[in-house]
């Protein structure tokens, strides 16, 4: 069983769409994160959410928008996509904020 | 602003050939220092939390030790599997804001 997965694997798009990543968790966990790893392969923290509620909300466009429907599930909306979207985009979740968080597969956007 | 740095950038090893990765940090109240495994293609892969100076924790031929400074992944007679890029990340503050490292890609050739 994954404990974490994502879908789309790849999505390929062209600016100005919108697109949404999908993740869910079998873990149980009560925390949930979305992550983006450059091209330079550096990993930052984009939003966090605990019990459903936004606990982190780094310096991100608000082109980007995360749903949580319940504990398992968090999905990244991005509206008007630009060049500059163009990453890998990871979901992650831990059993608590503060603890060792699990990650997904990841997903490779890529924007033309 | 919690920063995490990690040297060398890229280490090749001969199989067998043991050496360690270094991670330092600077955090306002560090509540825990991470390590992760990284293959291409792939998410981070948990490895290791530390949480105080002083303590260390193994899993085969990995030990991860930290100081108040800096955390060290030692690799004992590495083999070609344990080629990954790993990163190391630390929980400061009272944001609960996991801060990475930009990783050391380790090579191991047989």
């Amino acid at each position: 069983d994954t404990a974490v997965s994502q879908t789309p694997k790849y999505l390929v798009t062209q600016m100005g769409n919108d697109k949404s990543i999908k993740c869910e968790q079998n873990l149980g966990h009560d925390t949930m994160y979305w992550y983006k790893q450059d091209s330079k392969k550096f990993l930052k923290i984009m939003f966090s959410y605990n019990n459903k509620e936004l606990i982190i909300n780094e310096t991100v466009p608000n082109r980007f928008s995360p749903k949580s429907p319940d504990k398992a599930h968090l999905n990244l909306h991005i509206n008007s996509l630009e060049l500059g979207d163009s990453a890998v985009y990871f979901c992650a979740s831990s059993q608590e904020e503060g603890y060792e968080q699990y990650f997904g597969p990841g997903t490779r956007l890529t924007v033309t | 602003e919690d920063q995490v740095t990690q040297s060398p950038e890229a280490l090749r090893l001969q199989e067998g050939e043991s050496s360690s990765l270094n991670c330092s940090y600077t955090v306002s109240g560090l509540r825990g220092l991470f390590w992760y495994r990284q293959d291409p293609g792939k998410g981070p892969e948990f490895l290791f939390t530390l949480y105080s100076a002083g303590e260390e924790k193994e899993k085969e031929r990995l030990k991860a030790t930290l100081t108040k400074k800096e955390s060290f992944l030692h690799i004992t007679a590495p083999k070609p599997e344990d080629s990954a890029t790993y990163l190391c990340a630390v929980l400061g503050g009272s944001n609960y804001k996991l801060t990475f490292g930009k990783g050391t890609l380790l090579t191991v050739n047989p």
